[in-house]
């Protein structure tokens, strides 16, 4: 069974573009997390999405967005790119609420 | 608001050797306790999963201890090895949260010597 898949790994993008980034959680699995993980505020929750819908939001402005499809791939989106936006962005995928969750490798986001 | 906590925030043994890392959470209503391993740069690898209702988990050389009552979770690593030096991180899903929301420590940074 492959695992979480994210893409790209690598991107650098400059100050005040937009980002897209893909997770593609394992077979069967309808919840898709996103988390933020940066030196100074270890990993926060961004938002997650189940069966196509938003479930969970955290503390995050509105640049951050995402949405999920009808194969449960998921996708995150943040407009007007700042420097502190720069981080390791992790994807989740478990079966429902409550059960193991699975991460993928990390799509790492530098703004220049 | 849950608040997650792991002590110490780094350690440094010698192989072989036994160990513990601490996991606290302010909150006990929790589904469960999930803890994960991070190497530098990369993503999170799941290691034991413990559900509200048990008292520990155990895989090869680690062993998960969860008190609920007391918001406190250890991670036992027996004849540690070198291989095992990364970072672990210890996250709790509150039963308040529907869903999967993962509320994490800081993690504690682990070097086996040689």
């Amino acid at each position: 069974k492959a695992g979480v898949t994210q893409t790209p790994r690598y991107l650098i993008k400059t100050r005040g573009q937009q980002v897209t980034l893909s997770c593609s959680p394992i077979s069967g699995h309808r919840s898709v997390s996103w988390y933020q993980q940066t030196p100074g505020q270890g990993l926060q929750f961004l938002f997650e999405y189940f069966s196509e819908t938003q479930r969970n939001k955290g503390n995050f402005p509105g640049r951050f967005s995402g949405r999920q499809f009808s194969n449960s791939r998921s996708e995150m989106n943040v407009s007007t790119l700042e420097l502190g936006d720069s981080a390791l962005y992790l994807c989740a995928s478990s079966e429902q609420g409550g059960t193991e969750a699975f991460f993928g490798q990390g799509t790492r986001l530098t703004v220049v | 608001k849950q608040e997650v906590t792991q002590i110490p925030a780094a350690l440094s043994v010698p192989e072989g050797e036994n160990l513990v890392l601490n996991c606290s959470f302010t909150d006990s209503a929790i589904y469960n306790l999930q803890w994960f391993r991070q190497d530098p740069g990369k993503g999170l690898t799941s290691l034991l999963l413990i559900q509200s209702s048990q008292r520990e988990q155990t895989s090869g050389r680690l062993n998960a201890s969860l008190d609920k009552s007391s918001g406190r979770s250890t991670l036992y690593i027996a004849a540690s090895q070198p291989g095992d030096s990364a970072t672990y991180l210890c996250a709790v899903q509150n039963q308040e949260t529907s869903g999967s929301r993962l509320t994490f420590g800081e993690g504690t940074q682990l070097t086996v010597n040689p």
